[in-house]
């Protein structure tokens, strides 16, 4: 099936500091991808779409100055916290859908903002 | 907005069934999936189901939609302690362009 690979697994983090998450789909490729977030005991929440060669669409109440994204190619797409608080620690998970219907999710990355 | 809601726990003993339940408000769904989550890890796509269609099934697993009732289950016979995890409905809906929609999550337990 489908891989998609996320880097790093977990980071710890200063306030104020920036920190980068990326999602890679490892054997297709993927014009779009998405970032969710989960905090604890929690569903998932879709933050942004990430298409390939344009600009992200962001889901309402997400800062797109706070939560950067760039999807340079079509095996990867970053998203970077920027000037973490600890309010940002949660759980980050990207997805990247090859074509049809599916979706397949990364492994998660767990952020934690001291 | 859209609406998934499922209960929050369930605990059954191994090699009984298990019956995990999810409603949702969207009347335009495409697809509906069930998705399990692992502590610490991502989603793992279970199964899916197009929203014209009643009932599916996949080795253990069988998926019944009631589109009227807006009713989705998911059914997993002789339940193994490996199947201990969250499960997630989600759907997809008409203009959503292919966002999912999860729902709350199921807790299953199961005890030996």
């Amino acid at each position: 099936g489908a891989v998609v690979s996320q880097h790093p697994s977990r980071v710890i983090c200063k306030s104020g500091t920036s920190v980068k998450i990326e999602c890679r789909s490892l054997d297709f490729q993927a014009t779009t991808m998405f970032w969710y977030r989960q905090f604890p005991k929690k569903s998932l929440m879709l933050m942004a779409t990430s298409n390939e060669g344009s600009k992200a669409t962001y889901e309402q109440g997400v800062e797109k100055d706070k939560f950067l994204i760039n999807h340079a190619s079509l095996t990867l797409s970053t998203l970077t916290v920027t000037s973490a608080h600890p309010e940002d620690s949660s759980f980050y998970i990207c997805s990247a859908r090859p074509g049809g219907n599916e979706q397949f999710f990364g492994p998660g990355t767990r952020l934690t903002v001291l | 907005g859209e609406d998934v809601e499922q209960s929050l726990f369930l605990s059954v003993r191994e090699g009984d069934s298990s019956v995990i339940n999810c409603t949702y408000t969207d009347s335009s769904s495409t697809y509906l999936y069930w998705y399990k989550q692992e502590p610490g890890a991502g989603l793992q796509l279970l199964t899916y189901i197009f929203s014209n269609m009643d009932m599916k099934q996949d080795q253990r697993l069988t998926v019944l939609l009631n589109k009227k009732d807006k009713h989705l289950s998911l059914r997993i016979a002789d339940t193994q302690t490996g199947d201990s995890a969250i499960y997630f409905c989600a759907e997809t809906y008409t203009g959503g362009g292919n966002k999912l929609t999860f729902g709350t999550g199921t807790q299953l337990k199961v005890e030996l």
